[in-house]
């Protein structure tokens, strides 16, 4: 059974701070990990795709990499911004699970402060 | 492009009643997914409907039922509620094809259900 885990689980950090939210996964068989933002009692942005043949994906500000073998993923955020306050999700699509369903992390909630 | 749309946005059940929720998948899209979210968790996966049919279900007990329509629309339905399924159900629109190799996923704003 695959488990996705995300240290820490919030985060405070003054403006204009450069940051890194981990996410780890048990089963290294997945075919895709992606990134998400949700803001209080909202749906999920998607932020990042990476495939599993992938290393890195980037956006903006944002930077995500993926190292398969050892079941971990890194979203790096540069240069962070009060509207970067939100919870961040991490999940992944894995071949045991049968169908392309997203397994998550319980999410990392991050406060930046003006 | 239209996203993925949910209705309604919030819903007030009592203890037994029955609920239907209802997703509009995004343009161009063949697969619905829907979610649970429970307050200060990740959301947990229920099932997945791929061209109509059921591909795929999480643990959830069959009083947890779907239906996927031609236009790849999609209902959710509970029955027998219970205190514990008052969360946020989020329903994911994506498409799957050996064309699209990223199967991205695509979330809708939820629907917040209470159960009294």
């Amino acid at each position: 059974k695959q488990e996705v885990t995300q240290i820490p689980a919030a985060l405070s950090v003054p403006e204009g701070e450069n940051l890194v939210l981990n996410c780890s996964f048990t089963d290294s068989a997945i075919y895709n990990l992606q990134w998400f933002r949700q803001d209080p009692g909202k749906g999920l942005t998607s932020l990042l795709l990476i495939q599993s043949s992938q290393r890195e994906q980037t956006s903006g500000r944002l930077n995500a990499s993926l190292d398969k073998s050892s079941g971990r993923s890194t979203l790096y955020i540069a240069a962070s911004q009060p509207g970067d306050s939100a919870t961040y999700l991490c999940a992944v699509v894995y071949s045991g699970a049968g169908s392309y369903q997203l397994t998550f992390g319980k999410g990392t909630k991050l406060s930046v402060i003006p | 492009e239209t996203g993925v749309t949910q209705s309604p946005t919030h819903l007030i059940k009592t203890r037994g009643q029955q609920v239907t929720l209802r997703c509009s998948s995004q343009s161009g899209h063949n697969t619905v997914s829907w979610y649970q979210q429970a307050l200060g968790q990740g959301p947990q996966f229920i099932f997945q409907y791929y061209r109509e049919e059921e591909n795929g279900r999480g643990n959830f007990p069959p009083r947890f039922s779907g239906l996927q329509f031609p236009n790849y629309s999609s209902e959710l339905n509970v029955n027998a509620l219970e205190l514990d399924d008052s969360a946020l159900y989020l329903c994911a629109s994506s498409l799957v094809a050996t064309s699209n190799p990223n199967n991205e996923q695509f979330f809708g704003p939820g629907t917040r259900l209470t159960v009294l």
